[in-house]
């Protein structure tokens, strides 16, 4: 079975301070993708990133990073400089499977707090 | 860019009513999906539909119906609405290519329904 495991509830930092939030996940499948979404305030899901199971380069977007390690079944996510404006909850998700409505997983999110 | 409206940011209703929630999306997606939120369980999958008329129960359908009458148009249907169905509700849609794909999910920006 699938899971997803973001072991981090909430975190609080301070304005431009580094920040990683932790994604663990299990799959049998060896084909599969990996996602990460933002839920600023306003409730909406932001898509950030897909990843699949054969690609296990890191991706680095302006102040935003992934490391994806298949050794430990993980897909981090860092925050450079971390803004206000960051402030949201930030949701792990995986999808195993070739079709394409096959069914997302979600973690229970990490809330992220900057405080100015 | 993809919009997905969802018809009411927020709802009150009583016990035991029936309650429609309407989700609309723009971009001739095949999959339509509806999901709950709830603190600390993350997204939970309640329906989701590959196709006009189809629909395929996800994680926690019971107490819940779908339609899909149009391709752009996917309604989450309450029978008879109980208290332990408060929550935020978020609909999301996808293109589907036929192959494997797992493209991103584009969310709205949900309805908090409140049950009395």
């Amino acid at each position: 079975a699938q899971k997803v495991t973001q072991a981090q509830t909430e975190i609080s930092v301070v304005e431009k301070e580094d920040v990683t939030l932790d994604c663990v996940y299990e799959t049998r499948d060896t084909t599969y993708y990996l996602f990460w979404y933002k839920q600023p305030p306003s409730g909406e899901l932001v898509f950030l990133i897909r990843r699949n199971s054969f690609d296990e380069q890191n991706e680095i977007s302006g102040r935003y990073s992934w490391n994806f390690q298949k050794s430990t079944s993980s897909f981090n996510f860092t925050i450079t400089a971390s803004q206000v404006v960051d402030s949201a909850v930030y949701f792990c998700a995986l999808s195993e499977g070739l079709s394409s409505a096959s069914k997302i997983i979600f973690g229970s999110g990490t809330r992220l707090s900057i405080r100015p | 860019d993809v919009k997905v409206t969802q018809s009411s940011r927020y709802l009150v209703k009583r016990t035991g009513e029936k309650v429609f929630l309407e989700c609309v999306q723009d971009m001739d997606h095949e999959n339509m999906f509806w999901y709950r939120q709830d603190p600390g369980l993350g997204l939970r999958l309640i329906y989701f539909s590959y196709d006009v008329k189809m629909k395929e129960k996800g994680d926690i359908p019971e107490g819940y119906s779908v339609s899909r009458e149009k391709k752009e148009r996917f309604s989450l249907i309450l029978e008879s609405a109980s208290t332990n169905q408060t929550s935020m509700y978020l609909c999301a849609s996808s293109p589907g290519t036929g192959g494997y794909s797992n493209q991103p999910q584009h969310f709205g920006d949900g309805t908090r329904l409140s049950i009395l």
